[in-house]
């Protein structure tokens, strides 16, 4: 079973930016937060993954409490494109990906 | 690079009927892994190899077989069809077991009446 919780679905505006939370009540200390996403009946894809630190790349950027707790998905200005279903999934090296039911964005015209 | 390819890309089963789903990578990854995908649900893993030669269960392993004798190959065999193994299957690769990526393929939706 998934370790971390995410809401069932969201809508955004395109152009806007879309904030997808996520909690990890369970992390431990080894464990890295990554976000995949899946477009309608493809697989999934990677967006970004992280420690302990905030990070950014081309496609997201993703924030992560201090506590670790939770972390947040961000998507800056959201194109229809990114309608998808989001996953956050905590891991350490060498465990397999768990993948829960995600999160299901749709960005609305 | 053609990525992670899965054939057949739609199937359908009679119960009891045996059948293997292809999935095939030309990255040199040494993890390859299936994972299966009910309706509204996650991906579950089924099985998962860190290595030619090396096979282990996942989540969800019953009435799958895997085997992996190449680097680029890991087929999945489905023994004695159910109906409960009506799903879409993805297999995924990444360079090793710790990689943070792993590249998925294009997935089998699979029907067993």
């Amino acid at each position: 079973d998934a370790k971390t919780t995410q809401p069932t679905s969201m809508d955004c505006a395109e152009g806007r930016a879309a904030n997808l939370p996520c909690n990890h009540s369970t992390i431990s200390g080894n464990e890295y937060v990554y976000w995949y996403r899946q477009i309608h009946s493809q697989g999934p894809q990677y967006i970004i993954h992280g420690l302990k630190n905030n990070e950014t790349n081309e496609m997201a950027s993703l924030i992560i409490t201090e506590d670790r707790k939770s972390s947040t998905l961000i998507l800056p200005h959201a194109t229809l494109r990114d309608t998808a279903v989001y996953y956050c999934i905590d891991k350490s090296y060498g465990q397999n990906f768990v993948f829960g039911p995600g999160t299901r964005l749709s960005v609305l015209p | 690079n053609a990525g992670v390819t899965q054939t057949p890309k739609f199937q359908v089963l009679k119960t009891g009927q045996s059948m293997t789903l292809q999935c095939a990578q030309d990255m040199n990854h040494e993890y390859m892994s299936w994972y299966r995908q009910d309706p509204g649900m996650g991906l579950r893993l089924i099985h998962y190899s860190v290595g030619a030669g090396i096979t282990d269960q996942g989540e969800v392993p019953n009435g799958y077989n895997v085997s992996r004798s190449t680097t680029e190959d890991f087929p999945l065999r489905l023994l004695s069809a159910a109906p409960s193994q009506t799903s879409v299957y993805f297999c995924a690769s990444s360079y090793s077991w710790a990689s943070r990526e792993q590249y998925f393929g294009p997935g089998t939706r699979l029907t067993v009446t």
